[in-house]
């Protein structure tokens, strides 16, 4: 079953404007990574929060985790035309079991 | 370093064909994984292995068989292929399951 939920699937916006994408995730975790995935090629990892972390940046990204929520946001920071693509969202449940479980995705399309 | 590898990038197989995909990772991580992604559903784990001998089911194993002889190599087996079975195919590795995964490209597979 999926964990996390991206809110919204697609997300239509300008250069420069910021883009905010959500995940819900239902159990407990770990930790709660954020991917990204150009059309047809493999998904490449931005950043990686931890359960007792509330919020982390990395150049123009920034994430937040609310565990009481279980939701996270990532925001991308006065966008480029190079930001269109899926994000998502995967979760390390602290189930015991080893295994990350990724979200549907956002498709975000940056237009010049 | 080349990362993670995984071929053919295209397959066609007819209804019942088995085959190999095969993914190898020269980063010596010790967690590898395997996914399906279908349009709408994000990524679905298959397998996964948290080390060399040792394997396990992800959400969606049926149809599919995973050995872990060697450190950097995993591959996944279709016994019988259906047209169910048509999807693109990650293989991902990391230091861990609570780390970063580091993708391969992908392999699209289409059953006839």
């Amino acid at each position: 079953s999926q964990q996390g939920e991206e809110d919204p699937q697609a997300l239509s916006i300008q250069e420069g404007e910021n883009a905010t994408m959500n995940c819900s995730y239902k159990t407990s975790i770990n930790n709660l990574q954020w991917y990204r995935q150009n059309s047809g090629r493999g998904l490449v990892h931005l950043i990686l929060i931890r359960s007792n972390e509330r919020e982390k940046h990395s150049g123009r990204l920034r994430v937040t985790l609310d565990t009481s929520k279980k939701s996270s946001s990532l925001l991308i920071t006065a966008s480029r035309a190079a930001d269109t693509a899926s994000y998502f969202c995967a979760t390390d449940e602290n189930t015991g079991f080893q295994k990350l479980v990724f979200g549907t995705g956002t498709r975000l399309l940056v237009s010049p | 370093n080349a990362g993670v590898t995984q071929t053919p990038k295209f397959q066609v197989l007819k209804t019942g064909q088995s085959m190999t995909l095969q993914c190898a990772q020269d980063m010596n991580h010790e967690y590898m994984s395997w996914y399906r992604q279908d349009p709408g559903m994000g990524l679905r784990l298959i397998h996964y292995s948290v080390g060399a001998g040792i394997t396990d089911q992800g959400e969606v194993p049926n149809g599919y068989n995973v050995s872990r002889s060697t450190t950097e190599d995993f591959p996944l087996r279709l016994l019988s292929a259906a047209p169910s079975q048509t999807s693109v195919y990650f293989c991902a590795s990391s230091q861990g399951v609570h780390n970063e995964q580091f993708f391969g490209p992908g392999t699209r597979l289409t059953v006839l």
